[in-house]
């Protein structure tokens, strides 16, 4: 069955910990993102790849890094320097060219004890 | 890419049409307009989308005006389950970076 699949669908950190979100596709798409969401509010682009071996920042990169050394996986690392991590962080992924629309994945919450 | 201005939130009767708003006053040319909505704690869904024309799905349609500068999407007979945050966006030709404003939460009610 084709899609998004994001674990784990809920994380508990400590602080000053480090913890990372999977991310995998069988899409064959080309772009992935992260977006992250506080309850209420729309979406914030994170860090987002168009392929293989090359990122970008989002708006609100500060305290996360991410790798794509594969195009089926986008892994997103949330670092002891995100103040404020406790988000619904949602992945997605997208077809290169002009018009594709963009698929999410089911999201992973993350709660900072 | 464009920004985009949504009302808050909006109520509809089951089984009417839901009508849902978007301003997009400094779309250029070549952006493109999308619909997403996202129930709750889930990850955003797909609608529709269009360039100029009116599109029209087994979801919903879209009336986007001749100057492009709003548009519109139609939900038909909306029932309890399109109850979700409806987002509208648009993104630059053959770009790929998307952004989500607040959106307008649909409350459809018995």
């Amino acid at each position: 069955d084709g899609g998004i699949t994001q674990s784990p669908k809920y994380l508990f950190r400590k602080e000053g910990q480090n913890v990372t979100l999977s991310c995998e596709q069988n899409l064959n798409h080309d772009a992935m993102y992260w977006y992250r969401q506080d309850p209420g509010q729309g979406l914030r682009l994170i860090y987002y790849s168009q392929i293989v071996n090359d990122f970008q920042k989002g708006d609100i990169a500060e305290g996360y890094s991410v790798s794509r050394e594969k195009k089926e996986s986008f892994p997103l690392t949330v670092t002891s320097a995100q103040k404020n991590p406790t988000a619904f962080y949602l992945c997605a992924s997208k077809e290169q060219g002009s018009g594709n629309t963009i698929y999410f994945g089911e999201g992973s919450w993350l709660t900072v004890v | 890419d464009a920004k985009t201005t949504q009302p808050t939130s909006m109520d509809c009767a089951e089984g009417r049409a839901a009508n849902l708003p978007c301003n997009h006053s400094t779309i250029s040319g070549n952006e493109y307009v999308y619909w997403y909505r996202q129930i709750h704690s889930q990850g955003p869904q797909y609608i529709i989308h269009g360039l100029k024309n009116n599109e029209t799905n087994e979801m919903a349609s879209l009336i986007i005006t001749e100057d492009r500068k709003s548009s519109t999407l139609i939900l038909p007979h909306a029932t309890l389950r399109d109850t979700a945050v409806y987002y509208c966006i648009v993104r630059l030709y053959n770009f790929n970076k998307f952004y989500f404003g607040s959106g307008t939460k649909l409350n459809v009610k018995p």
